[in-house]
């Protein structure tokens, strides 16, 4: 079945530390994974992808890891700062069906 | 270059009316995807069309319809409204019609609210 797990559904760190965010899929089939930013009142915001060919990606202080054997993939978000307040969203593509399968969302807050 | 535009961004309808959302793909990009996200959740595939075919559809009921137009816009139509149905609706652009590998970039939605 279609399913993508998506925790912690909440996290609260002090500014300048790191966030993690962690994701598991179901269909094996999904090569293209996806995370959104989404702040109040506005769409989702892509900020970084990963395609299954690769483990790592890395955009500045943004990174996204994938574990295909287990079905795993993490954001990374170090030195955090205010604006990095937001929910959110991790995704897959459910292959038979042309479509993207989102997480429920964290909402990540930054401590001053 | 503009992103993916959404119209109306704000709307208010009764129950049993109809309302139609429209939006326009970022320049370049034949495949048009449409959300719904209601408050507190993730947003959940509606449909996608690519070169004006549909080709997807997700768990929503008939009173929900799309199309897609040559300029590669679309709408997407909602009758006989719910409370139900009052959310966030979301379109999506991306260059070729399979989600496997293809960016899929969002515009900032549609706010329905269904009184």
């Amino acid at each position: 079945g279609e399913n993508v797990e998506q925790h912690p559904s909440t996290l609260s760190v002090q500014e300048g530390d790191s966030a993690v965010i962690k994701c598991t899929y179901s269909d094996s089939a999904s090569n293209y994974f996806p995370w959104y930013k989404q702040e109040l009142g506005k769409g989702p915001q892509l900020i970084i992808d990963i395609r299954s060919n690769v483990g790592e990606k890395k955009d500045q202080r943004i990174a996204v890891t994938l574990n295909k054997t287990a079905k795993h993939f993490s954001l990374h978000i170090t030195e955090t700062q205010p604006e990095d307040s937001a929910v959110y969203f991790c995704a897959a593509p459910y292959s038979s069906a042309s479509k993207i399968i989102f997480g429920s969302g964290t909402r990540l807050s930054i401590r001053p | 270059d503009a992103g993916v535009t959404q119209s109306p961004t704000h709307l208010i309808k009764t129950r049993g009316q109809q309302v139609t959302l429209r939006c326009s793909p970022i320049s370049g990009h034949k495949s048009v995807s449409w959300y719904q996200q209601v408050l507190g959740q993730g947003p959940q595939f509606i449909f996608q069309y690519y070169e004006k075919e549909e080709r997807g559809r997700g768990n929503f009921p008939d009173r929900f319809s799309a199309r897609q137009f040559p300029n590669y816009s679309s709408e997407l139509n909602v009758n006989a409204l719910l409370l139900g149905d009052s959310a966030l609706y979301l379109c999506a652009s991306s260059w070729s019609g399979g989600a496997a590998g293809n960016t899929i970039y969002f515009g900032e939605g549609s706010w329905l609210t269904v009184v």
